[in-house]
């Protein structure tokens, strides 16, 4: 069956430090991975995409990176600050016959960020 | 631009009730699509739509009507609810769609709307 993995643990970091998340995907060849934010009672938003055939991209103190032999991609925050504390999400954007079909999430990982 | 509106935001039904909740965006997006959250099992497809008059199943579309007449409004019916359907809503839209047929489906999402069901 398919799956998508994030850490199920909520993930404690120092302030200042780099925070690294996982997602992990089996049976899947998605054409983009993306990661979203989400905050208590709100949304998820947008952060960040790469493409099947990127292997890092960056944005401001964001940095992610996929490697589709592994099926997996790191999503990193550096510099950390409280304000990072939220669930961060990875989807799979996944086609079958050329359409989109919708994005597949995995169950999210909560991120602490202690000053 | 108001992004991506949701009404109700909150909703408490009895089982076998009907309802509809509203999805509204302004950002002549195609693609819209409707999600469920439920703790420990993430966001889940319901439906979707890539355009005024085509919607399509997602993930778990079972209790679930929908319909699209306009690029705006992507309303989600409950035609007799049931406990199971107690979660929260969250819908979506992004440009991919019937025009625009490449590169990443990246989500605008609302706010939610939280349905218990008794």
């Amino acid at each position: 069956s398919q799956k998508i993995e994030q850490n199920s643990e909520a993930l404690n970091i120092q302030e200042g430090k780099t925070a690294t998340l996982t997602c992990n995907y089996t049976n899947y060849s998605p054409a983009y991975l993306q990661w979203y934010r989400q905050d208590p009672g709100r949304g998820p938003v947008f952060l960040l995409l790469i493409r099947e055939n990127e292997k890092e991209k960056r944005k401001e103190r964001l940095k992610v990176t996929f490697d589709t032999t592994l099926k997996q991609s790191l999503f990193h925050i550096t510099a950390s600050q409280p304000a990072d504390s939220a669930t961060y999400l990875c989807a799979l954007d996944i086609r079958s016959g050329g359409g989109a079909d919708g994005l597949t999430f995995g169950k999210g990982t909560h991120l602490i960020i202690q000053p | 631009n108001a992004g991506v509106t949701q009404t109700p935001k909150f909703q408490v039904l009895k089982t076998g009730q009907s309802m509809t909740l509203q999805c509204a965006q302004d950002m002549n997006h195609e693609y819209m699509s409707w999600y469920r959250q439920d703790p420990g099992m993430g966001l889940r497809l319901i439906h979707y739509s890539v355009g005024a008059g085509i919607t399509d199943q997602g993930e778990v579309p079972n209790g679930y009507n929908v319909s699209r007449s306009t690029t705006e409004d992507f309303p989600l019916r409950l035609l007799s609810a049931a406990p199971s359907q107690t979660s929260v809503y969250f819908c979506a839209s992004s440009y991919f769609g019937r025009r625009v047929s490449s590169g990443a489906n990246v989500l605008t999402f609302g706010a939610g709307s939280r349905l218990t069901v008794l």
